[in-house]
């Protein structure tokens, strides 16, 4: 699976858009990026997922640039409960020949929602 | 919502014990994981298993650990005899097919003394 960098940590303001940058320059064709994030020592918490169009649910919008090299989460209206580490994956695919069982963690950006 | 459920949420056991940690996955998934998250490091894969047997392990899943789904809800982790490195949190997932999101569980934290 392709790595993935992020900054290790950011600050929003309540009520502000976060944005949460990844870059995965060596993303494969049929990988795809997923965003968890996990709050305190809690579980994992599934946010979103892409493959190369933008991507939006009830939690979040996920924007994949056009080479695939980077995307953006993208958390609307921030909020205290949205303090958490933020995971970007890059999962293999079924079709790709790699392994797509795994997740594979890295350290994650660590936002924080001030007040 | 159905959830990923755990228990128990915490274990202490003394090194060379066995444990068994127990998970719940969502009722219409068929694929399981467990990770580990040791205190301050990364999230890191175990085990997936399918079809009652296991898909994927990791160089981590040695003969010391096992999975089993005992019944058509439950999905177990043994650690046959623990070590002080076992220390962590144990997170269970599911998801409904292979490519899908994994769905996690609250975790259950190992402390072994």
């Amino acid at each position: 699976d392709a790595k993935t960098t992020q900054p290790t940590s950011m600050d929003c303001a309540e009520g502000r858009a976060a944005n949460l940058p990844c870059n995965h320059s060596t993303i494969s064709g049929n990988e795809y990026v997923y965003w968890y994030r996990q709050i305190h020592s809690q579980g994992p918490q599934y946010i979103i997922h892409g493959l190369k169009n933008n991507e939006t649910n009830e939690m979040a919008s996920l924007i994949i640039t056009e080479d695939r090299k980077s995307s953006t989460l993208i958390l609307p209206h921030a909020t205290l409960r949205d303090t958490a580490v933020y995971y970007c994956i890059v999962r293999g695919s079924l079709y790709g020949g790699g392994s797509n069982y795994k997740l594979t963690f890295g350290k994650g950006t660590l936002l924080t929602v001030n007040p | 919502e159905p959830e990923v459920t755990q228990t128990p949420s915490h274990q202490v056991t003394q090194m060379g014990q066995e444990v068994i940690l127990r998970c719940v996955p969502i009722s219409n998934h068929l694929y399981f994981y467990w990770y580990r998250q040791i205190l301050g490091q990364k999230v890191e894969f175990l085990v997936s298993f399918y079809n009652n047997e296991i898909s994927e392990k990791s160089e981590i899943f040695d003969d010391q650990f096992s999975v089993e789904r005992p019944d058509g809800s439950n999905f177990t982790l043994k650690i046959r005899s623990t070590k002080l490195e076992d220390s962590a949190m144990y997170f269970c997932a599911s998801s409904p097919g292979r490519e899908y999101e994994q769905y996690f569980g609250p975790g259950t934290r190992l402390t072994v003394t």
